[in-house]
């Protein structure tokens, strides 16, 4: 069973505006969530994250936010620009330590039209 | 540093032959990760080594698969005997946490 979710698989965005990057999880213990973006013929690159003890985390143009009581984080990338075409993957994990590890979504396909 | 190092980049066989996939992390990290990336389930962590000692296998899907890290520069994922399912991008990661992790360009499988 998925424990993080990102049920849409695909979203296009015309450039310069706000791209929204949803996922959803269902284990209230976890604790800390990050974003990974994937290229093509790439491996995952870590983007952005955020600790259950804030709901915002920004850095540039990326934004992430966490509703907890809803078990609900997006990604708001603004301005959306042709290279931010990628593969975006939401992942989570309960803490930070030797036992903890992550758990990935399926991962969203951002198109970022010129 | 190169990175992450993954090999080979591409492999095909044929069902029923042995696969060894191999990987260098980033020196000096001391957690090395095994992912494996399809279509349908995403990412899953198959396996991830601490200090060279496994620490959480639970995500190998079954005893075909195995995983060894000799020592702190080079982990081997093999897959003996392989079967058309395991067809997948299997991703080697390192860090020195379990949270900020480096992934290697993968390695494309294909069982025909």
């Amino acid at each position: 069973d998925q424990q993080v979710k990102q049920n849409s698989p695909s979203l296009s965005v015309q450039e310069g505006r706000i791209s929204i990057l949803n996922c959803d999880y269902t284990n209230s213990m976890f604790d800390y969530f990050l974003w990974y973006k994937k290229y093509p013929a790439e491996g995952p690159t870590f983007l952005i994250s955020i600790s259950s003890i804030k709901d915002k985390n920004e850095d540039g143009r990326f934004t992430v936010f966490l509703n907890k009581s809803a078990k609900h984080l997006s990604l708001h990338i603004v301005p959306s620009q042709p290279g931010d075409s990628a593969v975006y993957f939401c992942a989570a994990s309960l803490g930070t330590g030797a036992n903890s590890k992550l758990t990935f979504g399926k991962g969203i396909t951002l198109s970022v039209r010129p | 540093d190169a990175g992450v190092i993954q090999s080979p980049r591409h492999e095909v066989t044929e069902m029923g032959q042995e696969v060894t996939l191999r990987c260098k992390p980033i020196s000096g990290h001391d957690y090395l990760f095994w992912y494996r990336q399809t279509m349908m389930r995403g990412l899953e962590l198959l396996i991830y080594f601490n200090n060279n000692v496994p620490i959480d296998d639970s995500g190998m899907p079954e005893d075909r698969f195995s995983a060894k890290m000799p020592n702190a520069s080079f982990s081997t994922l093999k897959i003996q005997p392989s079967e058309p399912r395991d067809s997948a991008v299997y991703f080697c990661a390192s860090g020195h946490n379990t949270d900020t992790q480096y992934f290697g360009p993968g390695t494309r499988l294909t069982v025909l």
